[in-house]
C-alpha cells in the first residue's frame, strides 16, 4: 500500500469557486505529478515537481496551477471552478532512482463542477 | 506519434477463467512497458515493470509479457477471481527525456463474473 494521500475523494462545487486538491506523500519522493482522468480514457500529465520549488506543465494545458513549498505536498488549485473542470484527479510520486523504479497513486479526487 | 493501444476495450469472463489482454505501443525511444490495475474509483496500482530486455515477469496470478522487437505486450491472468474487476493500464515510458515520459493506454475493463 502506497503512502499517498488525496483530500478531499469527492467534491462537488459550484461554477466560479475557488478549490484546492491536496496531495502528501510520505515516503520522501522527489518527483511528483497530477495527472487529470476522464471515464475511459487514458491518463494525462497536467504538472509534475522534481522537487522543492521545482513545477512543471504537463502534456495537456490545465488551468489549474501548483505548487511544491515542501516535498511531502504538491497541492493544485482551480481559481475559478468550471462544468469543463468535472474529472478524476490523481496525484502520484516516486524517488526515480533506478529505471523500474514504479509511480506510486494515490487514491484520486473525483470533482464535479455544477 | 507515441501511442499505446490495448485490446480489447472491455472483457467479461467467468470466474476461474483465465484471459488475456493486449497491448501495442509505438512509443520510441523504449525504456520500460507497465501495467497498471485501476480499481474503480482508486487510483492505479503497478502490477509488473518490465525493460527492453526482460520477456516475461510473473506477479502471483499476473504473467505479463514483452516482445520489444514488435512492440506489443500481454498481461494473462490466470484462474481469475472476483476481486480482478477492475481496469487494467499499459503505460509505456520513453527514455527521451530527464521526465521518462509516461504514455498511458485506455485500459481494458475486465468484469468477472461469479
Amino acid at each position: 500500500e502506497a503512502d499517498i494521500y488525496q483530500t478531499p475523494r469527492y467534491l462537488v462545487i459550484g461554477t466560479g469557486k475557488k478549490i484546492t486538491l491536496e496531495c502528501s506523500q510520505t515516503m520522501g519522493h522527489d518527483k511528483m505529478y497530477w495527472y487529470q482522468q476522464d471515464p475511459g480514457m487514458e491518463l494525462h500529465l497536467i504538472h509534475y515537481s522534481y522537487g522543492v520549488n521545482s513545477t512543471e506543465k504537463g502534456d495537456l494545458s490545465s488551468e489549474s496551477t501548483v505548487s511544491r513549498i515542501r516535498t511531502e505536498h504538491f497541492p493544485l488549485t482551480l481559481e475559478s471552478a468550471r462544468p469543463s473542470h468535472t474529472s478524476q484527479y490523481l496525484c502520484a510520486s516516486n524517488q526515480d532512482r533506478a529505471v523500474q523504479e514504479t509511480q506510486y497513486f494515490g487514491p484520486g479526487t473525483r470533482l464535479l463542477v455544477l | 506519434k507515441n501511442q499505446v493501444e490495448q485490446s480489447p476495450q472491455s472483457l467479461i469472463i467467468l470466474e476461474g477463467k483465465n484471459c488475456t489482454l493486449q497491448c501495442n505501443y509505438t512509443v520510441s525511444p523504449f525504456s520500460n512497458l507497465r501495467w497498471y490495475k485501476q480499481d474503480t474509483g482508486r487510483g492505479p496500482v503497478s502490477l509488473t515493470i518490465m525493460t527492453f530486455s526482460e520477456n516475461t515477469k510473473s506477479n502471483g496470478r499476473y504473467t505479463a509479457t514483452l516482445d520489444a522487437d514488435t512492440k506489443q505486450s500481454s498481461l494473462h491472468i490466470t484462474a481469475s477471481q472476483l476481486s480482478d474487476s477492475a481496469s487494467y493500464i499499459c503505460v509505456v515510458s520513453d527514455r527521451g527525456s530527464t521526465l521518462g515520459r509516461l504514455y498511458f493506454g485506455r485500459g481494458t475493463q475486465l468484469t468477472v463474473w461469479p
